[in-house]
């Protein structure tokens, strides 16, 4: 019963590198979303996505870009990291009106 | 736009004692609130959701939460502290229409409990 699988655990980047933050779910959910959590901020909406095919915005967007086509997966990518996106991101898949969070990449940008 | 403030970033708790956690929120639609838990170096994990209904809302390991309008509040509590309750607590909103999906989160309580 995996539920929301996220990989790496842990990267660490050099600045202007890309990369890309595995999110996967096998609850057939088909809302996903991806936020970041930095310290006393909580955490902060990047995008979302509300089906295979459907993205948008989330409070948070710039300097990130996301795809959705499958509804188990929902990948986040970094074009080019910055240190200001060091930062613990957590992939979520909701169904009536519960989110259910994977484990977390811890990124570190130097 | 919404948007909720947890008074204080750390509370200190002995075992055995009340714990009690403040949420605040700002909604301009009726809101859905919720409280997540989350342990050292893992996800978050849902505690109690209100949506509509019943103001006192019943979660998991004896929290609950009322919905207070009047006061724009969802405080969370538990009449005895657990060891096992040091965690970090994150107050969230979304609107009905999102139902859950797009939350907004408080900054989060840390709690530790004492023996």
């Amino acid at each position: 019963n995996a539920g929301v699988t996220q990989t790496p655990k842990f990267q660490v980047l050099k600045t202007g590198q890309s990369m890309t933050l595995q999110c996967a779910q096998d609850m057939n959910h088909e809302y996903m979303s991806w936020y970041r959590q930095d310290p006393g901020m909580g955490l902060r909406l990047i995008h979302y996505s509300v089906g295979a095919g459907i993205t948008d915005q989330g409070e948070v967007p710039n300097g990130y870009n996301v795809s959705r086509s499958t509804t188990e997966d929902f990948p986040l990518r970094l074009l080019s990291a910055a240190p200001s996106q060091t930062s613990v991101y957590f992939c979520a898949s909701s169904y009536l009106g519960v989110a259910f969070f994977g484990q977390g990449t811890r990124l570190t940008v130097v | 736009a919404q948007s909720v403030t947890q008074l204080g970033s750390h509370v200190s708790v002995s075992e055995g004692a009340l714990v009690l956690l403040r949420c605040n929120y700002s909604s301009s639609v009726p809101p859905y609130l919720f409280w997540y838990v989350q342990y050292p170096n893992q996800g978050l994990q849902l505690l109690l959701k209100y949506t509509t209904g019943a103001t006192l809302v019943k979660g998991i390991n004896g929290f609950e939460a009322e919905f207070k309008k009047s006061e724009t509040s969802f405080h969370l509590t538990k009449p005895s502290a657990h060891m096992s309750d040091a965690a970090e607590y994150f107050c969230a909103v979304s609107g009905p229409q999102a139902a859950g999906n797009k939350l907004t989160f408080g900054g989060g309580t840390r709690v530790l409990v004492k023996p």
